[in-house]
């Protein structure tokens, strides 16, 4: 079975602190990409990767950085947490750009 | 610039009726068109992919249609059940990139 895990599914920090999020896949994939939700905003893209050590910015990559070491694993930071990054944050991978993303259960997380 | 609208307003149905959603989409012509469901508290979960030159996708119960002229796919689910309740999300892909937009999602709700 395939499968997206994220390192956790509740995280509290505190404001300037830096914080990483875990991503790892273990479908080979060679696309994986980080996700932030908000009530009424959607999903909306912060950063993708398309191979080992190569990454795009998304939709909203202001605040954050990403690192691709290994195929399997992609991990967002927050350098400086900030309240306003408090949300719901999605990983997810796919083959290609145009195949179905598979996603991970998500990571809450609130800066207080 | 791109826009994909869904209804942001839940829609309630009752038990054993078709649910139909609308993912409307403007300023770009995808190539294809993804749906998916999610749960509270937990990621997307990929349902079904529709090709620009495939005007209708079935699987089970549920039926997706493609109309590129009206810009617009719909989302039908048959013989609705208390456990279709979701919220499915509709994603575009353009043709280029390794990308998805996501819509902001439907919220159904199958009452008995």
């Amino acid at each position: 079975d395939v499968k997206v895990t994220q390192s956790s599914r509740y995280l509290v920090k505190r404001t300037g602190e830096k914080v990483f999020l875990e991503c790892v896949q273990d479908m080979d994939h060679e696309n994986m990409f980080w996700y932030r939700q908000d009530p009424g905003l959607g999903l909306r893209l912060i950063y993708f990767s398309y191979d080992v050590k190569m990454k795009e910015k998304g939709d909203i990559p202001e605040g954050y950085s990403v690192s691709r070491e290994k195929k399997e694993r992609f991990s967002l930071i927050l350098e400086s947490a900030s309240t306003n990054q408090t949300s719901m944050y999605l990983c997810a991978s796919s083959l290609t750009g145009r195949d179905e993303q598979y996603f991970g259960p998500g990571t809450r997380l609130t800066v207080t | 610039s791109q826009k994909i609208e869904q209804n942001s307003e839940a829609l309630n149905i009752q038990e054993g009726k078709t649910a139909t959603l609308t993912c409307n989409y403007t300023n770009y012509s995808p190539a294809y068109l993804q749906w998916y469901r999610q749960d509270p508290g937990r990621g997307p979960v990929f349902l079904l992919l529709i090709r620009e030159n495939e005007k209708e996708k079935r699987k089970e119960r549920l039926k997706v249609t493609f109309d590129t002229t009206l810009k617009q796919s719909l989302f039908h689910i048959t013989a609705s059940q208390p456990a279709d309740s979701a919220t499915y999300l509709c994603a575009p892909w353009s043709g280029g990139g390794n990308k998805l937009t996501f819509g902001t999602g439907t919220q159904l709700k199958v009452e008995l």
